[in-house]
Formats: C-alpha cells, sequence, structure tokens
C-alpha cells in the first residue's frame, strides 16, 4: 500500500505570513505528484503537476518543489492571505494505472 | 467550458435502494476517474474508465458498485442495495489524456443511507 504523508495536518497563521507544508512519498516508483487546493464545499482545484527531480513551479504567490530522490514535495504560500484557507493535498500518480493516492492534507486557516 | 458536472449534488437513499451517480466530464475529456471519501477520511481511488472502457477498478468494492462510461452520456456510478457504510462523498474527476495530466475534480454527490 502506498503511504503519501502530509505534515502539519494543520497550520494557524495569521495574514502576511510566509507558510510552508510538506508532503513525503516512497520515491520509487515515482510517476507525477499531483497538489489540489481544496476548500469546504467546493471541488478540488488542481495547482500543480510535478514529474521531474528539482521541479519548481509557481503560480502567485503559491509554489511547489519536488524532491523525487528523497521523496518529498515543499508547497509554500507567501504572504497568506485569509481567502488561502482551505485544505491543501498532495496525490500521487505511480505504475502503470493513472490513479492518484492522496495523502490527508494540511489544514491552513488564515486570520487578520 | 463548464467543469466537471456531477449530480445529484445529494442524495438520500434508504437501506437495500439503488444508488446512481452521474459525472459529466469537461468538454473533450475522455478520462473518467471517481473517487470516495468517507467520513474523517481522505480521497480514496475507486474506477478509471475511458469511453466505453473500464480500465482499472482495483478500488472498487467487489460487490454491489459498477460503473460505466457510455459512448454518449455521462459516466454513471451505480450502488445496489445500498447500506449505511455506503454514505460518503463521491467526486468524480476528468482529463484530456492520462498520467501526466492534471485531472479535475466535480464537487461532489453526497450520498447518505438511512
Amino acid at each position: 500500500i502506498l503511504n503519501v504523508e502530509q505534515s502539519p495536518q494543520s497550520l494557524h497563521v495569521q495574514e502576511g505570513d510566509s507558510t510552508n507544508f510538506t508532503c513525503s512519498f516512497p520515491s520509487s516508483n515515482f510517476y507525477a505528484l499531483h497538489w489540489y487546493r481544496w476548500e469546504t464545499a467546493k471541488s478540488p482545484e488542481a495547482l500543480f503537476v510535478m514529474t521531474l527531480n528539482g521541479d519548481e513551479k509557481k503560480k502567485g504567490r503559491i509554489s511547489a518543489t519536488l524532491n523525487t530522490k528523497e521523496g518529498y514535495s515543499y508547497l509554500y504560500i507567501k504572504g497568506s492571505q485569509p481567502e488561502d484557507s482551505a485544505t491543501y493535498l498532495c496525490a500521487l500518480l505511480t505504475g502503470t494505472a493513472s490513479k492518484l493516492t492522496f495523502g490527508t492534507g494540511t489544514r491552513l486557516q488564515v486570520t487578520l | 467550458n463548464a467543469g466537471v458536472m456531477q449530480n445529484p449534488r445529494h442524495l438520500v437513499r434508504r437501506r437495500g435502494q439503488e444508488a446512481r451517480l452521474r459525472c459529466s466530464p469537461m468538454k473533450g475529456h475522455s478520462h473518467v476517474y471517481w473517487y470516495r471519501q468517507l467520513p474523517e477520511e481522505g480521497l480514496k481511488f475507486m474506477v478509471y474508465l475511458q469511453k466505453e472502457n473500464i480500465i482499472d477498478e482495483s478500488g472498487m468494492p467487489k460487490e454491489r458498485f459498477s460503473a460505466e462510461f457510455p459512448k454518449e452520456g455521462p459516466s454513471i456510478l451505480r450502488i445496489q442495495q445500498v447500506v449505511r457504510g455506503d454514505s460518503a462523498a463521491y467526486f468524480c474527476a476528468s482529463s484530456p489524456r492520462d498520467r501526466e495530466d492534471t485531472q479535475y475534480f466535480g464537487p461532489g454527490t453526497r450520498l447518505t443511507v438511512l
């Protein structure tokens, strides 16, 4: 069973703070890593798809890096805003199938 | 381009009834995935379909659950003789191709079994 771990489980920051969280996974049998942002009562929203070791992707104030050799990805949010409050999920795509194996997420709360 | 559509958004069934959940993928997407979120758990893969074919159903319970994605019309996840343990949020995602492509998620169907 593939184990995708995310830490911390939850995080509470002030507006303007920068923050980061981690997604860890077995470094073997890796194909792609997906990051999603999931607000309550909405659909998970795709942020990034990362495939190459050393990949770094950016969308506005959010960026992500990938280290496939050591089996981790970081998601960074610069200058957090209340609208960034959501659960951030990472998911691993492995093997010949196209199924995603999700971590349990990091719940971010940004307050004024 | 409309996103992934799912209906109904909420479905209530009594034990023993059938539940039919529908998913219309984004325009141009021929790959559909179903995921389930049980209470207090994360998203878990159920089944992956392309038009008229089931590619991977390794996450689907062996009994009572079936899925299809016909040539015309939405993908259907069917649960026969529902039990209370089937109560969950069922999410559909679609992509234009497989592997590296982003999977775009629908809003989910929340199934409650009384």
